[in-house]
């Protein structure tokens, strides 16, 4: 049972490029999320799906894209990087979005640079 | 609107001394309290949670009471170890999403 799993663990960008951050769980969760998290800002949350087929926008979405494969995986879209997305990437899954206290599950994180 | 506020780290303590790290929230209806750890290169953990008001969470030697009448979820620990050093983030739940402090830097000396 690995949880939630992301790929890749380090990346270096260029200005201008893109890229796709793949995120997987085997939880059988409904819902997943993608945040970043920057030095005192704590977690932002870019992007979620509620369920398999609908995605909605965070507090951050500018400059991402998502795509919610299937049940299991949840990817995030840089289209033309940028140095102000230079960031620590969160994938998270969890039960469902409604209040039932069940908590979110973390992967361990894309450790992304823009130059 | 909805947030959550916590103590400023970092927060550097002996081993074996007392933890509190303060923890108050705003919000509508009846969330649900959490508190996450983040170990050295890795992702959040769950620690522990409370879904209603006057429960008590706890984990691995910390607790954390939810207080309904002012708004807090205080993390404690009676004696800390060098083991727990690590990032500690405070979280609430709104009607789809989780809203997270921005987290408290410990730090145990031996």
């Amino acid at each position: 049972n690995a949880g939630v799993t992301q790929t890749p663990k380090f990346q270096v960008l260029k200005t201008g490029q893109s890229m796709t951050l793949q995120c997987a769980q085997d939880m059988n969760h409904n819902s997943m999320y993608w945040y970043r998290q920057d030095p005192g800002m704590g977690l932002r949350l870019i992007y979620y799906s509620a369920s398999e087929g609908t995605t909605d926008k965070g507090e951050v979405p500018n400059g991402y894209n998502v795509s919610r494969l299937n049940k299991r995986e949840f990817s995030l879209r840089l289209e033309s990087a940028a140095p102000s997305q230079t960031s620590v990437y969160f994938c998270a899954s969890s039960e469902t979005v409604a209040d039932r206290g069940y908590g979110q599950y973390f992967g361990p994180g894309t450790r992304l640079t823009v130059t | 609107g909805n947030s959550v506020t916590q103590m400023e780290g970092p927060v550097t303590l002996s081993e074996e001394a007392f933890l509190t790290i303060n923890c108050t929230y705003t919000a509508t209806g009846y969330p649900s309290l959490f508190w996450y750890v983040q170990y050295p290169g890795e992702g959040l953990q769950l620690l522990l949670k409370a879904t209603k008001a006057d429960d008590k969470g706890s984990n691995k030697g910390f607790e954390a009471t939810y207080r309904k009448e002012t708004t807090s979820f205080h993390l404690e620990k009676g004696s800390v170890q060098v083991s727990d050093s690590a990032v500690y983030f405070c979280a609430h739940s709104s009607a789809s999403k989780i809203i997270f402090g921005s987290g408290t830097r410990l730090s145990i000396r031996p």
